[in-house]
């Protein structure tokens, strides 16, 4: 079992439409959580991140986290063509220096 | 305010020979790391420095790696000598000392191995 679970993707979504994105880990001690965003050929990109059950808004971002199901989400609203690249997810632990442990990434493309 | 800095962009280089990749982390922000990224695969932990010590060196492969941040500035890593499989994306981040703050991450170097 991968410590970080994303999948792949292609997920395809119309613009303006709400795009969600899911992400399972492993280790219950998971402490902090990340969305990174990676355009190809570039470095990522932090869009969200969350340490707390609940929601965190930022803008047209949502992300959502569920420890007791060790489930992360990010919710983009208003998708637009912009938003196509690889959302990655990643968790770090304090204890370990808050390394980051990174998931491969879902594609996301949204059509105009 | 600069961004995390990686030194090539690109480099080719053949099976046996030496490559030396440097990181330039924002300015101030103690911790650094280095992650790896192979074909088809996910970022990857590399090692993470906290000033000029390493703190976690879990993650490199094996001692053809070897990594060093002198004067807890800038750092570099090292690859010798280079196999196929070494071929990659390889970024630095650097974050600052507060629990919660931000990685950055740098550009990151691609290593073709051939």
């Amino acid at each position: 079992q991968k410590e970080v679970e994303q999948n792949s993707g292609p997920l395809s979504v119309p613009e303006g439409a709400i795009a969600s994105l899911n992400c399972t880990y492993s280790d219950r001690g998971s402490q902090s959580f990340f969305w990174y965003r990676q355009y190809s050929g570039k470095s990522p990109e932090l869009i969200m991140s969350i340490y707390s059950n609940g929601d965190k808004e930022d803008g047209r971002f949502t992300a959502q986290l569920n420890k007791a199901s060790q489930y992360v989400s990010l919710l983009i609203r208003d998708s637009q063509p912009s938003d196509s690249a690889t959302y990655l997810c990643a968790v770090s632990l304090r204890e370990y220096g808050n390394k980051l442990v990174f998931g491969a990434g879902t594609i996301l493309r949204v059509k105009s | 305010e600069a961004g995390v800095t990686q030194f090539p962009s690109h480099s080719v280089i053949e099976k046996g020979q030496t490559v030396t990749l440097r990181c330039d982390p924002i300015s101030g922000h103690d911790n650094l790391y280095w992650y790896r990224r192979v074909m088809g695969k996910e970022i990857k932990f590399l090692l993470h420095f906290v000033k000029e010590s390493k703190q976690d060196e879990s993650g490199m492969p094996n001692n053809r790696f070897l990594a060093e941040r002198t004067g807890g500035t800038y750092s570099t890593l090292k690859v010798q000598p280079a196999e196929l499989e070494d071929s990659g994306v390889y970024f630095c981040a650097s974050r600052g000392l507060g629990p919660t703050d931000t990685q950055y991450f740098g550009p990151g170097t691609r290593l073709t191995v051939l």
